[in-house]
């Protein structure tokens, strides 16, 4: 059963850079034909797909945050990373990675458990 | 973007009850759609995919139907444990999106 597990800094102050990273256990990143995706949610609202990643480095991010948003794989490590730039209120949220199952039908069959990251100075 | 919406935001339902929850799309999305059962603090969990496909390990008592811009969650024989929040989700096209969610609670 594979399993995915977010990290990184709970605070941010605008406008840095939000990073988070998503460490993948009980296989292996490269396995299969998934894509490892990011999605948010801020507190008492619902869920906002950020972007997906292939472990090819091919990359689809949400037109609403594109100009923000870095994505990038590191394969050796069996992690994937978010990167959001120019921070403000509005982007703290819990948020989760994601594996992405079901080619073209995509849907998210494993989540991390959420790391909650609050925007504030 | 493709809108989501769907119906109702909430209900309230005594056990045993048979719920429907209803997610429309702004446009055709075949049956690419899926559903996720979320409770508080945790991750979402998806139930169905490709609209009536259930996803294993997930229990008989929940099904999906629908194609095209309408689609249908049914929860049979609800218990307690079915308190949640419910999404769903179109994998049509980029950007993935989501419904706005169904709360389900027990009367």
């Amino acid at each position: 059963q594979v399993q995915l597990r977010e990290s990184g800094p709970g605070l941010v102050e605008p406008p840095q850079t939000l990073s988070l990273t998503c460490t993948v256990s009980g296989d292996s990143i490269n396995s299969g034909s998934y894509y490892w995706g990011w999605i948010r949610q801020p507190a008492g609202k619902g869920l906002e797909w950020i972007g997906r990643i292939y472990t090819s480095g091919t990359t689809n991010y949400n037109p609403s945050l594109k100009s923000r948003v870095t994505m990038s794989v590191d394969t050796s490590k069996n992690q994937y990373s978010l990167r959001l730039s120019s921070v403000t209120a509005s982007d703290t949220a819990v948020y989760y990675c994601a594996k992405g199952s079901g080619f073209p039908k995509l849907f998210f069959d494993n989540w991390g458990q959420g790391a909650l990251v609050t925007v504030s100075s | 973007d493709i809108q989501m919406t769907q119906s109702p935001s909430s209900l309230s339902a005594s056990v045993g009850d048979r719920v429907t929850i209803t997610c429309r799309a702004s446009q055709s999305i075949s049956d690419y759609l899926s559903w996720y059962q979320q409770k508080p603090g945790k991750a979402p969990k998806v139930l169905i995919y490709s609209a009536s496909s259930l996803q294993s390990g997930v229990p008989s008592k929940f099904s999906g139907s629908g194609s095209g811009a309408e689609f249908t969650l049914t929860i049979n024989s609800l218990q307690p444990e079915d308190s949640a929040i419910y999404y769903c989700q179109q994998s049509y096209s980029s950007p993935l999106t989501f419904g706005g969610g169904t709360k389900v609670e027990i009367k």
